[in-house]
């Protein structure tokens, strides 16, 4: 069955700290995957998209990595800040299809 | 990076009535969008395919009748729920995929749906 999961469900974290996000998958055949992050109230946000040849990729203070062999991806936030409150949903695509395999998300709390 | 608005941002309607969303790609043509809802702190869930120019492509589970989709042009699909209830007071967002690449999609900012 194709299915992400993602752990912890929700993470609290005094501002200024680096915190890492789980993801692993069981979708074949991989497309892609990708880090969306989801202010309350809004659409998602892509953090970043990576295929199956790239190891990581880095938007500002986010830096996602991927394990293919192992299917396991990880989000790691530098020196957060409030503005990180929100979710962080990983979600993956099949190779040949345009629908896309959401995680349940992880809850992120920076307090100052 | 390519923008997905919607239209409206909220709404609040009466039990019966029917609520129309509008869902527009700002600076691309899109020939597919996607129609998801998405319950509090539940993860967004794919109601219907929508390509312009043809009928939508339906989820199981998804009442076509209730829920009519219309992607008149490349750049824009409504999503219309008709005679709404109070289990269909949720938050929908559409998302417009760029062809080619990594069929990347692109999420509109999302309607809040609230029936009284």
């Amino acid at each position: 069955k194709n299915q992400v999961e993602q752990s912890p469900q929700s993470l609290i974290i005094l501002e200024g700290k680096n915190c890492t996000l789980q993801c692993n998958y069981t979708v074949s055949p991989f497309s892609n995957l990708r880090w969306y992050k989801q202010d309350t109230g809004r659409g998602p946000v892509s953090l970043t998209i990576m295929t199956f040849s790239e190891n990581t990729k880095s938007n500002g203070r986010y830096t996602a990595t991927l394990d293919a062999d192992t299917k396991q991806s990880s989000l790691h936030i530098t020196a957060s800040q409030l503005s990180d409150s929100a979710s962080y949903i990983c979600v993956v695509t099949r190779d040949s299809s345009y629908k896309l395999i959401f995680g349940s998300g992880t809850r992120l709390l920076v307090r100052p | 990076g390519a923008v997905v608005s919607q239209h409206p941002s909220w709404v609040i309607c009466k039990s019966g009535t029917s609520v129309k969303i509008e869902c527009r790609s700002l600076d691309f043509q899109a020939t597919t969008m996607f129609w998801y809802r998405q319950f509090p702190k539940q993860s967004l869930m794919l109601m219907a395919t929508s390509n312009e120019g043809s009928k939508a492509t339906y989820e199981q589970g998804v009442e076509k009748d209730k829920f009519l989709i219309n992607h008149a042009s490349l750049t824009l699909s409504t999503l219309t729920v008709t005679s709404a209830h109070p289990e269909d007071s949720s938050f929908y967002i559409c998302s417009a995929r760029v062809r080619g690449g990594v069929n990347e999609q692109f999420f509109g900012p999302g309607t809040r749906l609230t029936e009284l």
